[in-house]
């Protein structure tokens, strides 16, 4: 299996402009996670889907932000405008069903993100 | 308020030591309890995974021990060696939802 997949790996943009991160999650995975990770406040869950269907997006951190899953093997997350204090790395990050054993994530390689 | 805390300061070690690393939470009733690591330039990577009503669960080289009394996890790597340094996270999940709340990590420098 590829595993999780992200693009960009890298973007450089321009304070106001319009961000798209991309996620292909594993297949069979019926979870899906976006995380922002930086030095001040390490690994932070922004939205969770289940099914496709968000489930609890109180992490996303204000109107900004969006994201959505329009089918079982792609997803994205979108900032517009975007800021400086936006810049991060975003994990995108799939999971099977809790079952017996809890969730066990499965991240992509995260979507490098510097807004200028 | 919830708070998992990780040591914020590395763990140098020498190779062949064993590394103790510590998760300590509050106010959280966790189920299940997960160490993750993460390279630089990388996403984390799942290691173990012990539940609340395990005190210790191994792997290899790897041990974790979860004390719900303490509300504390160790993770011990045995033989440490240089391909061991990373930074090691812990991931908290209560019942109902067992989405897995994140540490802040600890980053591990095995010397040789």
């Amino acid at each position: 299996d590829a595993g999780v997949i992200q693009s960009p790996r890298h973007e450089v943009t321009e304070m106001g402009q319009e961000v798209t991160l991309r996620c292909k999650p594993i297949s069979g995975h019926d979870y899906l996670f976006w995380y922002r990770q930086t030095m001040m406040r390490g690994l932070e869950l922004l939205i969770y889907f289940n099914n496709n269907v968000p489930i609890d997006d109180s992490g996303m951190p204000e109107d900004r932000f969006s994201a959505k899953m329009p089918n079982a093997s792609f997803s994205t997350l979108k900032i517009q405008p975007s800021e400086p204090r936006d810049s991060a790395v975003y994990f995108c990050a799939s999971s099977t069903p809790p079952g017996g054993w809890g969730n066990t994530i499965y991240f992509g390689e995260g979507s490098w993100l510097t807004v200028v | 308020s919830q708070k998992i805390e990780q040591n914020s300061e590395a763990l140098n070690i020498q190779e062949g030591k064993t590394a103790t690393l510590t998760c300590n939470y509050t106010n959280y009733s966790p189920a299940y309890l997960q160490w993750y690591r993460q390279d630089p330039g990388r996403g984390p990577v799942f290691l173990l995974l012990i539940r609340e009503n395990e005190k210790e669960k191994r792997k290899e080289r790897l041990k974790v021990t979860f004390d719900t009394t303490l509300k504390q996890s160790l993770f011990h790597i045995t033989a440490s060696q240089p391909a061991d340094s990373a930074t090691y996270l812990c991931a908290l999940s209560s019942g109902g939802s067992y989405i897995p709340t994140f540490g802040r990590g600890t980053s591990l420098i095995v010397h040789p």
